[in-house]
């Protein structure tokens, strides 16, 4: 158990609709990091957080936005979804947003857009 | 741009056996790297990492090996168990920078043969 929590598991929804994903990061970790997994991909990063502030950004689509709250969890929005949005969406945290401190993940969640 | 690639899509190797996993990265500012192990339906998992400075760096059964001169490393796993099978990701970061994101390869998967 990484400690970093993840809801929901699975969810799956219609095209044009929009959804958020949570993440509560590791005790103590200030910082929380969105990536996405696509079919036979290789996790890609999106967006980074760090104590409530926009630390560093990926290849994260207009149509997508998250934010840290000063409990320091986080929520990732997606709005208008495609089918291609289709992925596992996986956050990770970090003692601090720099340095050489490996990432922790959670266990995913699987969006299905259909 | 596929900066960290991993070029073994798959790998199998008998139970006992040296499992290698081969990675390689283009961009010269990575100074931070990091192999994770990932199971079905579960989050990646660290396992080891490796700073710029070193060449090599152990723990247990697993081994990793930088060449910076050839932008290359490699996993080592002796010797291999079952329960090592799972998909290996390789990853990197520079830690000069204001971030500790990662970016990582596609991944290899290691299928360990009693």
């Amino acid at each position: 158990d990484s400690g970093v929590t993840q809801t929901p598991k699975h969810l799956i929804t219609a095209t044009g609709q929009r959804v958020t994903l949570r993440c509560s990061p590791r005790s103590g970790d200030l910082s929380v990091y969105w990536y996405q997994q696509s079919l036979d991909q290789g996790l890609q990063f999106l967006i980074q957080y760090y104590n409530g502030e926009e630390r560093a950004k990926g290849n994260i689509l207009e149509r997508f936005s998250a934010q840290q709250f000063p409990d320091l969890h986080s929520e990732l929005n997606l709005s208008s979804l495609e089918l291609g949005d289709s992925a596992l969406y996986f956050c990770a945290s970090s003692v601090n947003g720099a340095g050489n401190s490996p990432l922790h993940f959670g266990n995913g969640t699987r969006l299905t857009v259909t | 741009d596929q900066q960290v690639k991993q070029n073994s899509p798959s790998l199998s190797v008998q139970e006992g056996r040296i499992s290698i996993l081969n990675c390689d990265y283009t961009n010269s500012m990575f100074d931070y790297f990091l192999w994770y192990k990932k199971y079905p339906a579960e989050g990646p998992t660290f396992l080891i990492s490796i700073s710029s400075i070193k060449d090599k760096n152990e723990d247990g059964r697993f081994t990793v090996f930088l060449n910076k001169s050839a932008k290359h490393l490699s996993l080592h796993i002796v010797p291999s168990q079952p329960g090592d099978s799972a998909v290996y990701f390789c990853a990197a970061s520079a830690i000069g920078g204001a971030t500790n994101k990662l970016i990582f390869g596609t991944g290899t998967l290691l299928a360990v043969q009693p």
